[in-house]
C-alpha cells in the first residue's frame, strides 16, 4: 500500500527565515513525488514535481530514496508563501495521487 | 484555458437525503478524478475515469456513492443516502493522457455539510 506522511500540521516562521516541510512516503516501487499548494481561497495546484528537478518560487525538494523522504525547502520564506502544502505520490502518469495530510505554513512579518 | 468547473460550491443536507455534484473538466482532458477531502486530511481518490470508462473505483463506497461520465466529458457524483461522515469537500480534477498526465488540475471543490 502507498502512504504519505507529513508529520507537521503547522509550521510558523518569520519572513526571511528558512522553512522546511517534511514528507515521508512508503511505496514498494519507484513512485513519482509532488508538492501541491493551496493558497487562501484558491484551488489546489501543483507546486513542483520530482521528475522536473526544478525550483519553483524559490522552493526545491530533494528525493531521498534511502530515507523515503521528499522534503520541501526554501531558504528565505516570504509572506506570500503562507498556504497549505500537500506532499503526494503516484505510481505512474495518469494514475491517482495519494496525498499526505498537509502542512499549514504561516509566515509572519 | 478555462479551469475545471464544479457546482454547486456549497451544499447542506440532512442525513439520509441524496445529493449530486457536477464537474466539467478542462477541454481535451481525457482523465477525470473525484477526490474526497475530510477536514484536516489530504484528498483521497474516490473514482477515476478515462474518457467514459472507470479506471479505479476501489475506494468508492458503492452502497451509497455512484458516479458517471456518460459522454466522456462532464461527470456527476451522487450520494444516496448521505451519512454524517460524508461531510467533506469533494474535489474534481482532470489531466491529459500520456506523460503530460502527471499534472492534475483541480476544481474549486464542493463543500458538503450533512446534518
Amino acid at each position: 500500500a502507498q502512504r504519505v506522511t507529513q508529520p507537521e500540521k503547522l509550521l510558523s516562521v518569520f519572513k526571511g527565515a528558512p522553512v522546511e516541510l517534511k514528507c515521508n512516503y512508503s511505496y514498494s516501487g519507484s513512485p513519482e513525488l509532488f508538492w501541491y499548494v493551496q493558497y487562501s481561497r484558491q484551488r489546489l495546484q501543483l507546486l513542483l514535481r520530482h521528475i522536473s528537478r526544478e525550483s519553483i518560487k524559490g522552493f526545491t525538494a530533494d528525493l531521498n530514496k534511502g530515507e523515503t523522504s521528499f522534503h520541501l525547502k526554501k531558504p528565505f520564506a516570504q509572506e506570500e508563501d503562507s498556504a497549505m502544502y500537500y506532499c503526494a505520490l503516484t505510481k505512474a502518469a495518469g494514475n491517482k495521487l495519494t496525498f499526505g495530510g498537509g502542512t499549514r505554513v504561516l509566515v509572519k512579518p | 484555458e478555462a479551469g475545471v468547473a464544479q457546482s454547486p460550491r456549497y451544499k447542506i443536507i440532512e442525513k439520509r437525503q441524496s445529493v449530486a455534484f457536477w464537474c466539467n473538466p478542462i477541454s481535451g482532458h481525457a482523465t477525470l478524478y473525484w477526490y474526497q477531502q475530510i477536514l484536516g486530511q489530504g484528498p483521497k481518490l474516490l473514482i477515476q475515469f478515462q474518457n467514459n470508462g472507470v479506471v479505479d473505483d476501489s475506494q468508492l463506497p458503492k452502497d451509497r456513492f455512484s458516479a458517471e461520465r456518460l459522454k466522456g466529458v462532464d461527470s456527476t457524483l451522487k450520494i444516496q443516502p448521505a451519512k454524517l461522515e460524508d461531510s467533506a469537500v469533494y474535489l474534481c480534477a482532470s489531466s491529459h493522457t500520456g506523460r503530460a498526465s502527471y499534472e492534475q488540475y483541480f476544481g474549486p471543490g464542493t463543500r458538503l455539510t450533512v446534518t
